[in-house]
């Protein structure tokens, strides 16, 4: 069963607007973490922001915001005020378990492309 | 802080060479590094997580003496691709655990594009 999806097509967002991508995840383990990435063309995986099951606040990073709704599920990550240099692909993941050694279960990703 | 490198990051090899990926944490120590291969317009595939000073785990369906995994250092993990193959061509991208921070966060390496002829 997958464990993190992403299911929005490719999006086009104006500059400086805001963007929403949608992360729903499936666990039964209480403690787990959520973590966006970002992956422009150069291929590089650029950790954005990260949130724990047990975090009572929505995670926040500068422009990046997670919206993590436990019941539903859903971690999705909100950039503020788009730039140009936030075309890319967004990955979603999540680590079941407290442990840094365990490992992440990614989605699909989400296609973003900023227009002037 | 918390940067990792990958050399190469491009590779052109015949077919039936091995070829030696490194990847390294540049200012933090990795007990844990972690191996994937993406393919185009694809999510990340973890292959291996690899242990400093011992034998790393292969993910199922990972032939295990074909990608040889070794992480001798706290800073250093390879992958060598043996015998490689046309189809072995992907990106591959490492990551290392930086534990000292609150997420104990997974930060990835530029990624080693592979082609095979």
């Amino acid at each position: 069963a997958q464990k993190i999806t992403q299911t929005q097509p490719g999006m086009f967002v104006q500059e400086k607007e805001a963007v929403t991508l949608d992360c729903t995840y499936d666990t039964s383990d209480p403690s787990y973490g959520l973590f966006w990435y970002k992956q422009p063309s150069s291929g590089e995986m650029i950790f954005l922001i990260y949130q724990g099951s047990y975090d009572q606040q929505n995670a926040t990073e500068g422009r990046y915001s997670l919206n993590f709704q436990k019941a539903r599920k859903s971690a999705n990550l909100v950039i503020s005020a788009s730039q140009l240099g936030d075309s890319a692909m967004y990955f979603c993941a999540m680590r079941e378990g407290l442990s840094g050694n365990n490992r992440l279960a990614f989605g699909k990703g989400n296609q973003v492309v900023v227009i002037p | 802080g918390a940067v990792v490198s990958q050399h190469p990051s491009r590779v052109i090899c015949k077919s039936g060479t091995s070829v030696k990926i490194e990847c390294r944490s540049l200012d933090f120590q990795a007990t844990t590094m972690f191996w994937y291969r993406q393919f185009p317009k694809k999510s990340l595939m973890l292959m291996a997580t690899s242990n400093e000073g011992s034998k790393a785990t292969y993910e199922q369906g990972v032939e295990k003496d074909k990608f040889l995994i070794n992480h001798a250092s706290l800073t250093l993990s390879t992958l060598t691709v043996t015998s490689a193959h046309p189809e072995d061509s992907s990106f591959y991208i490492c990551s290392a655990r930086e534990g000292s921070r609150v997420a104990d966060t997974q930060y990835f390496g530029p990624g080693t594009r592979l082609t095979v002829l």
